[in-house]
């Protein structure tokens, strides 16, 4: 089993849509959740960072941590077309744990149609 | 917006080749690391660094070595260029915190 697992789609959805991408872990040492955003022939930027459980509320995007199931989600509200891109997930043990090495998830491709 | 460049951004080159990939950051970071990504796959981590005169391997073993004798400057080498290092090689780098990692732009590599 992967540590993180994440449906790697393709997700298309109407502009305007509400999206939920998520992923799973079978890590209990995570405990800083990330999300990335990846434009195709681009590196990843960072998009929501997250620290344990809750929420986490961005504009249109909002994070959330549930750590007693190791599930996290991405919503982005009002999808826009500029959204399109690859959302990878990403987590880490911090102090004592992954020393500071990222775990991924495979990424999920997203695509707003206009 | 992270000060991190990756050359060259494309390079296609014939097999037996030696091949360097720069990697360079403006923001003092301490660790810096290499991934491997190829098309719908994850990222793989191929070498970190945690400061000057560190570097380790990661998760996914690799015929690339890696050097780190300026803290901003984080160069990838293939002394034998193969077909199958075709992929995308990404850059990144991360303060004293915890968690989040700032990527180059990646480089495309082809090797025929």
């Amino acid at each position: 089993q992967k540590e993180v697992e994440q449906d790697p789609g393709p997700l298309s959805v109407p502009e305007g849509a509400i999206v939920s991408l998520n992923c799973t872990y079978s890590n209990s040492a995570f405990q800083y959740f990330m999300w990335y955003r990846q434009y195709s022939r681009k590196g990843p930027e960072l998009l929501m960072y997250t620290y344990s459980s809750g929420n986490k509320e961005d504009g249109r995007f909002t994070a959330q941590v549930d750590k007693s199931s190791k599930y996290i989600s991405l919503f982005i509200r009002d999808s826009q077309p500029s959204d399109s891109a690859t959302y990878l997930c990403a987590m880490d043990g911090g102090w004592g744990g992954s020393n500071y090495k990222l775990t991924f998830g495979k990424g999920t491709l997203l695509t707003v149609n206009p | 917006e992270a000060d991190i460049y990756q050359t060259p951004r494309y390079l296609v080159i014939g097999t037996g080749k030696k091949i360097t990939l720069e990697c360079s950051q403006t923001m003092g970071h301490d660790k810096m690391y290499w991934y491997q990504q190829d098309p719908g796959m994850e990222l793989h981590l191929i070498h970190y660094s945690y400061g000057v005169n560190s570097t380790e391997k990661g998760d996914l073993s690799s015929e690339s070595t890696v050097s780190r004798i300026r803290t901003e400057h984080f160069p990838l080498t293939l002394e034998s260029a193969r077909p199958s290092h075709t992929s995308q090689y990404l850059c990144a780098s991360s303060d004293s915190g915890v968690g989040e990692q700032f990527f180059g732009p990646g480089t495309r590599l082809t090797v025929l």
